[in-house]
């Protein structure tokens, strides 16, 4: 069975500081996908990155950078210079590789309630 | 281009009663999954639909239902409502074969 643990229920950090919310799966697939979502109060869920198990190689977009450790079973989320638009819930979700023509459900972890304050 | 709509937005239903909620994907996708998220949980996986069947299906009772029309439009049914089924309703869409997941607003169900 698949599990996605995000420890972190609550971060709260002022305006230009980096945070990094974390996220550990568990999954006996050998391939497999792991996705980052933003979550604001309007309750659409924002893509932001989708990462496969092949590819351990960090990345960076704009403010916002991905550390995915295969031996670890972690795909952690950083951002830079956090700002106020910032706040949301962020979802961490994993996803077994397509087969059989149908892709996969996404098991989402329990969420990280951030809040920059100015 | 539209994203993924789904309607209505809030819903309030007694116990026991049953409700239709209503997804329409975004424009070319011809997959859609519908979760089920608990205040202050993440969402849970319902089912999923593709070419008018369900695909896959998560840990939910039968009284979770559903149906995908020859537009790709998708409907979720709960019957039998208990004041545990409130909660946001996500609806998710795609393509088959790939991992290009959409969602829309969802729908805030409340049961009393």
């Amino acid at each position: 069975a698949q599990k996605v643990t995000q420890a972190q229920t609550e971060i709260s950090v002022v305006e230009k500081e980096d945070v990094t919310l974390d996220c550990v799966y568990e999954t006996r697939d050998t391939t497999y996908y792991l996705f980052w979502y933003k979550q604001p109060p309007s309750g659409e869920l924002v893509f932001l990155i989708r990462r496969n198990s092949f590819d351990e190689q960090n990345e960076i977009s704009g403010r916002y950078s991905w550390n995915f450790q295969k031996s670890t079973s972690s795909f952690n989320f950083t951002i830079t210079a956090s700002q106020v638009v910032d706040s949301a819930v962020y979802f961490c979700a994993l996803s077994e590789a397509i087969s059989s023509g149908s892709a996969r459900q996404l098991t989402f972890g329990s969420g990280t309630q951030l809040t920059v304050l100015p | 281009d539209a994203g993924v709509t789904q309607s209505p937005t809030h819903l309030i239903k007694t116990r026991g009663q049953q409700v239709t909620l209503r997804c329409s994907p975004k424009s070319g996708h011809d997959t859609v999954s519908w979760y089920q998220q608990a205040l202050g949980q993440g969402p849970q996986f319902i089912f999923q639909y593709y070419e008018e069947e369900e695909r896959q299906r998560g840990n939910f009772p039968d009284r979770f239902s559903g149906h995908q029309f020859p537009n790709y439009s998708s409907e979720l049914n709960v019957n039998a409502l208990l004041l545990g089924d409130s909660a946001l309703y996500l609806c998710a869409s795609g393509e088959q074969m790939t991992y290009g997941y959409t969602f829309g607003s969802g729908t805030r169900l409340t049961v009393v």
